[in-house]
């Protein structure tokens, strides 16, 4: 059973950058096929795709954060991270890091999803 | 970016009814059409996958259909625990985008 698991501090200043890993266990994040995603939701409202990651590195983000974003993958650990840069009250949201099946077509397995809020 | 359209917003029902969601994209996205349940407080748990895929584990009396720009969700006869919110989201290209979901409440 695959199991994603999102880690990061919950408080971040504004300007400052947002990073979060997510831990993949139950599976190996270099499995071909897969895309490593983080989608965020702000407080009440719906979800919002942030950009996927492939274990070799190839990466597809949201214009919307594209300036703002980074996503990388640490194949040696097991993991994948989100770094967002220059943030704002508008970031406020829980992030959920999830696996994107047949290239990322659809996303079976999340995590449980972690709050950042973004304030002084 | 595709944009993705729900209705209803929200709709009331009682168990053991018949709940139908419709999807509508704004261009074709062909049969890349997911749908997802969350409750609150829990990430979203994919239902459908490509418009009509059952995801393993998921109760039969959820399915998909649609094709194109229109998708429907359908639940045959609605169970305490499916009182959630519904979206759906395209996998056509990117960005992956969602629609803005359909509460289920109990009537």
């Amino acid at each position: 059973q695959v199991q994603l698991q999102e880690s990061g501090p919950g408080l971040v200043k504004p300007s400052q950058t947002l990073s979060l890993t997510c831990t993949v266990s139950g599976g190996s994040i270099s499995s071909g096929g897969y895309y490593w995603t983080w989608i965020r939701q702000h407080p009440g409202k719906g979800l919002e795709w942030i950009g996927y990651i492939y274990y070799s590195g190839s990466t597809y983000y949201n214009p919307s954060v594209k300036s703002r974003i980074t996503i990388s993958v640490d194949t040696s650990k097991n993991q994948f991270s989100l770094k967002l840069n220059s943030v704002t009250a508008a970031d406020t949201a829980v992030y959920y890091c999830a696996r994107a099946v047949d290239y990322g077509d659809y996303e079976d397995y999340w995590g449980q999803g972690t709050l950042v809020t973004v304030s002084s | 970016d595709i944009q993705m359209t729900q209705s209803p917003s929200s709709l009331s029902a009682s168990v053991g009814d018949r709940v139908t969601i419709t999807c509508r994209a704004s261009q074709s996205i062909s049969r890349y059409l997911n749908w997802y349940q969350q409750t609150p407080g829990r990430a979203p748990k994919l239902l459908i996958y490509t418009a009509s895929n059952l995801q393993s584990g998921v109760p039969s009396r959820f399915s998909g259909s649609g094709s194109g720009t229109d998708f429907t969700l359908t639940i045959s006869s609605l169970q305490p625990e499916d009182f959630a919110t519904y979206y759906c989201q395209q996998s056509y290209n990117t960005p992956r985008t969602f629609g803005q979901g359909t509460k289920v409440e109990m009537k």
